[in-house]
């Protein structure tokens, strides 16, 4: 089945600092990823809509210039928090479709991120 | 537009009994509506999906759900609870135009021993 990979699975870093996850759709193209944030106990939260070759479409009250998307492959999407703060701790997860229209969205292991 | 209503943030069943988590969705087209289950953790592993074919779909895991178009529902069941199924369950609406999803809040599932 399609597999979606998410690294890192954990990073812990200090304040101001900017951290990148990747995510890599491994057996299927994705022409379209989907970057999530969940809270404790939560649903899961659109935060933007990555297109291979374009500008990410971001969330209503979703910052672009703190979470910094790039999807330059068919395979490969990045989030890059810039400048992160504590308040930015939190559980992300990124997922992708294949082109059916039927396609379920294949999600990774997540990525959970504290900022000291 | 569409949205989905899972009832019952919390769940707990005792192990060997039924299964019951329910999902009602709105949608203004015929949707294409998934199940989906979250380890601590982890993202989230497909567990079905009703694409317009069979109403009653089978997962993994001995989970199934119906798809009652009449109830705009799709309550995720299993005869047989495991300790092995406590989790987390989303239940999961698309259009399919664009692949935009839009999920349930989830439901937190207890097997009690």
């Amino acid at each position: 089945g399609a597999v979606v990979s998410q690294h890192p699975s954990r990073v812990i870093c200090k304040s101001g600092t900017s951290v990148k996850i990747e995510c890599r759709s491994l057996d299927f193209q994705a022409t379209t990823m989907f970057w999530y944030r969940q809270f404790p106990k939560q649903s899961l939260m659109l935060m933007a809509t990555s297109n291979e070759g374009s500008k990410a479409t971001y969330e209503q009250g979703v910052e672009k210039d703190k979470f910094l998307i790039n999807h330059a492959s068919l395979t490969l999407s990045t989030l890059t928090v810039t400048s992160a703060h504590p308040e930015d701790s939190s559980f992300y997860i990124c997922s992708a479709s294949e082109s059916r229209s039927d396609s379920p969205l294949h999600f990774g292991n997540g990525t959970r991120l504290t900022v000291t | 537009a569409q949205s989905v209503t899972q009832l019952g943030s919390h769940v707990s069943v005792s192990e060997g009994a039924l299964v019951l988590l329910r999902c009602n969705y709105s949608s203004s087209v015929p949707p294409y509506l998934f199940w989906y289950v979250q380890y601590p953790n982890q993202g989230l592993q497909l567990l079905l999906k009703y694409t317009s074919a069979a109403t009653l779909v089978k997962g993994i895991n001995g989970f199934e759900a119906e798809f009652k178009k009449s109830e705009t529902s799709f309550h995720l069941t299993k005869p047989s609870a495991h300790m092995s199924d406590a989790a987390e369950y989303f239940c999961a609406v698309s259009e399919g135009t664009g692949n935009q999803f839009y999920f349930g809040t989830g439901t937190s599932l207890t097997v009690i021993p």
